[in-house]
């Protein structure tokens, strides 16, 4: 089946820093990918759709200058977190859309800003 | 808009006894419609997806759900629970088309008791 990978699956950083998370579509090409956010127990918000070659399309209320999404081929799609403050710290899931199995999801960016 | 509720945020079954997990979607056309599986800190793993065909879908662990138009359900069931099974479950539409994006429902925990 289709393979999505997501690095780091871990990351701390300081607040008022960068940090980027890949999401990398392994045996398939993927025009579209998705950026989640899931707060502890609870369910995946969209963040962002990721699309190769043009601009992201972001969900209201999602920081466009924030979350910087890039998807410069059809395997790779970054989320940027710009200037980090601890209220950013969540867990992170990106998703590539397959024909294969719908959609592929990767195993997620716990990400702590202290 | 399409939405997803799953109305059980939490359930608890002894090993070995039936599950079933209830979802309710809305959407104005057919819909493609998954269950997921999360454990904790880790992505998602696609247990079953309708997208058409048979409205009984089989999946993976012993999983199975019925697609039912009527009453706009897609209820995920297992005839015999394992310990193993304990996690977070997660019903999702979808549209068609490769930039569509999936809704999520806001998850049921399943606690399996020795």
């Amino acid at each position: 089946g289709a393979v999505v990978s997501q690095h780091p699956s871990r990351v701390i950083c300081k607040s008022g820093t960068s940090v980027k998370i890949e999401c990398r579509s392994l045996d398939f090409q993927a025009t579209t990918m998705f950026w989640y956010r899931q707060f502890p127990k609870q369910s995946l918000m969209l963040m962002a759709t990721s699309n190769e070659g043009s601009k992201a399309t972001y969900e209201q209320g999602v920081e466009k200058d924030k979350f910087l999404i890039n998807h410069a081929s059809l395997t790779l799609s970054t989320l940027t977190v710009t200037s980090a403050h601890p209220e950013d710290s969540s867990f992170y899931i990106c998703s590539a859309r397959s024909y294969i199995d719908g959609y592929t999801f990767g195993s997620g960016t716990r990400l702590t800003v202290v | 808009a399409q939405s997803v509720t799953q109305p059980d945020i939490h359930i608890t079954v002894s090993e070995g006894a039936s599950l079933e997990l209830r979802c309710n979607y809305s959407y104005g056309a057919t819909p493609y419609l998954f269950w997921y599986v999360q454990s904790p800190g880790q992505g998602l793993q696609l247990l079953l997806k309708y997208f058409s065909g048979d409205t009984l879908v089989q999946g993976i662990k012993g999983f199975e759900a019925e697609f039912k138009r009527s009453q706009s359900s897609f209820n995920l069931r297992k005839p015999s629970v394992h310990w193993s099974d304990a996690a977070e479950y997660f019903c999702a539409v979808g549209a068609t088309g490769t930039a569509s994006k999936l809704t999520f429902g806001t998850g049921t925990r399943l606690q399996v008791t020795l």
